[in-house]
C-alpha cells in the first residue's frame, strides 16, 4: 500500500512568488492534515480536512495560505505571495476515519524562500 | 505555555544502554498519546501509541501518567540504529495533533 506522498520534495522560490504543494494521502483515509516545521521549532498544525471539508484551519498563519481538497482525495497548499518566514518543512499526514488514531506522514516538502 | 514539552537533549549513550525520555503535556483534556521517531531530514514515523495501562514493543516501553500529565519512553539495549529524534505527540481536539520539539538520541559504539 502506498504511503502519503508529497510533491515536490524541495522547492526554492523567491520572495513574492507563488508555490503550490501537493499531498496524496493514503487511499481511503478521510482525514488529511497539513503541518509545518520552521527552523528550530516544533512541528505545528496548519489545518485538517475531513474528506473535502475543512474541519479545522486554526493553524493557518494568514490569508496568504490557501488549502484545498477538491473531491476529497489529494490536497494542495498554495502560498501566495511567499515570504521569507514561510521557509520550513511542510508535512502532510492522513489518518483513518474515527478519530484519536495515529497519523501517517508524508516525507515533507522543504520550502526555501529567498 | 507549550502544549507538549520535551527535553531536547541530546542524550548521548553507549550501545546497550537503557535510556528514558519524558514528556509533559499541559492540557488534561488530551485524549491520545504517541511517540514518533524522526530521522534526519525524514518524516515522523509512528513508533508506538501510549496507553494508560502502559505498553511494550520489544525493547521499547511507553507509559502514561494522566494524573501528572506526563508520558515516558524507555529504550532498553540501545542500538546504533536507535539514533534519531523522538517526538512526543498528543491528540486533544479531534484528530489535531500537538507535537513536542523532540528529544535527540545519539547511540555511540
Amino acid at each position: 500500500e502506498a504511503g502519503v506522498t508529497q510533491f515536490p520534495s524541495h522547492s526554492v522560490i523567491e520572495k513574492g512568488q507563488t508555490v503550490t504543494l501537493r499531498c496524496d494521502p493514503i487511499s481511503g483515509h478521510d482525514n488529511l492534515y497539513w503541518y509545518r516545521r520552521v527552523m528550530g521549532k516544533e512541528i505545528k498544525f496548519l489545518l485538517h480536512f475531513v474528506k473535502e471539508s475543512k474541519q479545522d484551519e486554526s493553524g493557518m498563519p494568514n490569508n496568504r495560505f490557501l488549502a484545498e481538497r477538491t473531491g476529497g482525495t489529494y490536497s494542495t497548499l498554495k502560498v501566495q505571495p511567499a515570504e521569507l518566514e514561510d521557509s520550513g518543512v511542510y508535512f502532510c499526514a492522513s489518518s483513518h476515519e474515527g478519530g484519536w488514531t495515529e497519523a501517517f506522514f508524508g516525507q515533507g516538502t522543504r520550502l526555501t524562500v529567498v | 505555555r507549550k502544549e507538549v514539552e520535551q527535553d531536547p537533549g541530546p542524550f548521548n549513550v553507549p550501545e546497550g544502554a537503557t535510556v528514558a525520555f519524558n514528556c509533559t503535556y499541559s492540557n488534561s483534556a488530551s485524549q491520545s498519546f504517541f511517540w514518533y521517531r524522526q530521522d534526519c531530514r525524514k518524516e515522523p514515523k509512528l513508533l508506538m501509541s501510549v496507553y494508560s495501562s502502559g505498553n511494550e514493543d520489544g525493547r521499547f516501553t511507553a507509559q502514561l501518567n494522566r494524573a501528572s500529565q506526563y508520558i515516558s519512553l524507555l529504550i532498553r539495549d540501545s542500538k546504533l540504529s536507535d539514533s534519531a529524534t523522538y517526538l512526543c505527540v498528543v491528540n486533544r481536539h479531534f484528530n489535531k495533533f500537538y507535537f513536542g520539539s523532540g528529544t535527540k538520541l545519539n547511540v555511540k559504539p
